[in-house]
């Protein structure tokens, strides 16, 4: 069965410092999105993204992330200057929304991020 | 999105059905329920969507009622990997992004 995958599955970083998380959606699909989960909290989306553009991002997905899709299979989330409450697991996650416009996200299994 | 209220926790015995409700009495004619679930800090897992209709797939069953404020999740029969954060969510047709709330954690005792 398809799946999302990322990488890393644990990433350690120094406050400041510019981070890069992968994710290999499910490859026809059309639609990506980060999510993000601080220890303890909801589930809190971020951003989508849909024909090489964001198509919709919360008020946390301010202008220390960025989203690309750099080639045909991998989609990433760069965090420019990390920050002690980026510390979180972030997932990605792909749809291929039906003829009835409903989504089904698939979720990748999330990396951890460990911002010291 | 239309606010969803779910309980905060169920316990539920091995091999015996899990029904979790969900309510919605705001929601509008044309948002979806969704359900997704958690298994300790894995990524959502997609479980059964639908509007009006009951839905069922290999993994549960949906029952929503006829005015829509509500509906009910069905675990036919439960086993221990179902323990989980089980999530009613409300969206409207062609929305991307879900809006998780605290959900139901669902503990199946052996």
């Amino acid at each position: 069965e398809p799946e999302v995958t990322q990488t890393p599955s644990h990433q350690v970083t120094q406050m400041g410092q510019e981070v890069i998380l992968r994710c290999v959606p499910i490859s026809n699909h059309l639609y990506f999105y980060w999510y993000r989960q601080i220890l303890g909290q909801k589930v809190e989306f971020l951003v989508s993204f849909y024909n090489n553009e964001i198509s919709e991002k919360s008020e946390i997905f301010d202008d220390q992330f960025s989203v690309e899709r750099p080639d045909g299979s991998n989609f990433t989330l760069k965090i420019r200057s990390t920050k002690l409450e980026d510390s979180a697991m972030y997932f990605c996650a792909s749809s291929d929304p039906g003829l009835e416009f409903t989504d089904t996200q698939y979720f990748g299994p999330g990396t951890r991020l460990t911002v010291l | 999105d239309a606010k969803t209220t779910q309980p905060t926790s169920m316990d539920c015995a091995e091999g015996r059905a899990a029904n979790l409700p969900c309510n919605h009495s705001t929601i509008s004619g044309n948002e979806y329920v969704y359900w997704y679930r958690q298994i300790h800090s894995q990524g959502p897992q997609y479980i059964i969507h639908g509007l009006k209709n009951n839905e069922t797939n290999e993994m549960a069953s949906l029952i929503i009622t006829e005015d829509r404020k509500s509906s009910t999740l069905i675990l036919p029969h439960a086993t221990l990997r179902d323990t989980a954060v089980y999530y009613c969510i409300a969206c409207y047709t062609g929305r991307r992004a879900l809006t998780f709330g605290s959900g139901t954690r669902l503990q199946v005792q052996p």
